[in-house]
């Protein structure tokens, strides 16, 4: 079975902090993707990759960066957190083809303070 | 534009069918996935349709109609642990080949 796990299932941080959600997957995945989720809304994605080192914006890129040094490893960082990013955030990795489903991890839920 | 639809929420009664639908708008259709999310948890895989029609797996099927921009979920033999939110997304030529996600349909089952 994938296995993707996120670092923290609750996180409280302050307005203003630098925040890092890490996310591992055990597949050997081409595809990362990080998501948040809010009530009423459908997931929306921030960023994903599609390969080490490389990134592209999602629809919602605005006060968050990532990275992926290694394929197994995708790293969301909130730059200098606010309140409006308190959210649920979801990690999810898929292979390249076509049709391929994401798997998705058991979340992240940040409150900024 | 790209949108989809889904019914917010939806009650049940144990060991009856349900039918959750789906319709979208997108510029590009490249496929529709359905998902399951009970609360608190992780979003699941159900089912993957790319061609018009039914496919079928155990109590769970999914329909497509690609000309009339439309799914549904179908779930017969409903239990108690089928409570749970059902989400729909469509892959998207022109979003890069990511995915759009409705909002989910909440799905109540009473005994």
């Amino acid at each position: 079975d994938v296995k993707v796990t996120q670092s923290s299932r609750y996180l409280v941080k302050r307005t203003g902090e630098k925040v890092f959600l890490e996310c591992v997957q055990d597949m050997d995945h081409e595809n990362m993707f990080w998501y948040r989720q809010d009530p009423g809304l459908g997931l929306r994605l921030i960023y994903f990759s599609y390969d080490v080192k490389m990134k592209e914006k999602g629809d919602i890129p605005e006060g968050y960066s990532v990275s992926r040094e290694k394929k197994e490893r995708f790293s969301l960082i909130l730059e200098s957190a606010s309140t409006n990013q308190t959210s649920m955030y979801l990690c999810a990795s898929s292979l390249e083809s076509v049709g391929q489903p994401q798997h998705f991890g058991d979340g992240t839920r940040l409150s900024i303070l | 534009g790209q949108n989809i639809d889904q019914p917010t929420e939806m009650t049940a009664t144990e060991g009856a069918i349900v039918q959750i639908n789906c319709t979208y708008q997108t510029s590009g259709f490249n496929g529709l996935f359905w998902y399951q999310q009970h609360a608190g948890e992780a979003p699941t895989f159900l089912s993957y349709n790319v061609l018009d029609g039914l496919e079928e797996k155990g109590r769970f099927s999914s329909f497509l109609s690609r000309s009339k921009g439309y799914s549904y979920l179908l779930l017969k033999e409903l239990q108690m642990k089928d409570s749970a939110s059902y989400l729909c997304a469509v892959r998207d030529l022109d979003s890069n080949y990511q995915l759009i996600w409705g909002a989910g349909t909440k799905l109540i089952i009473k005994p």
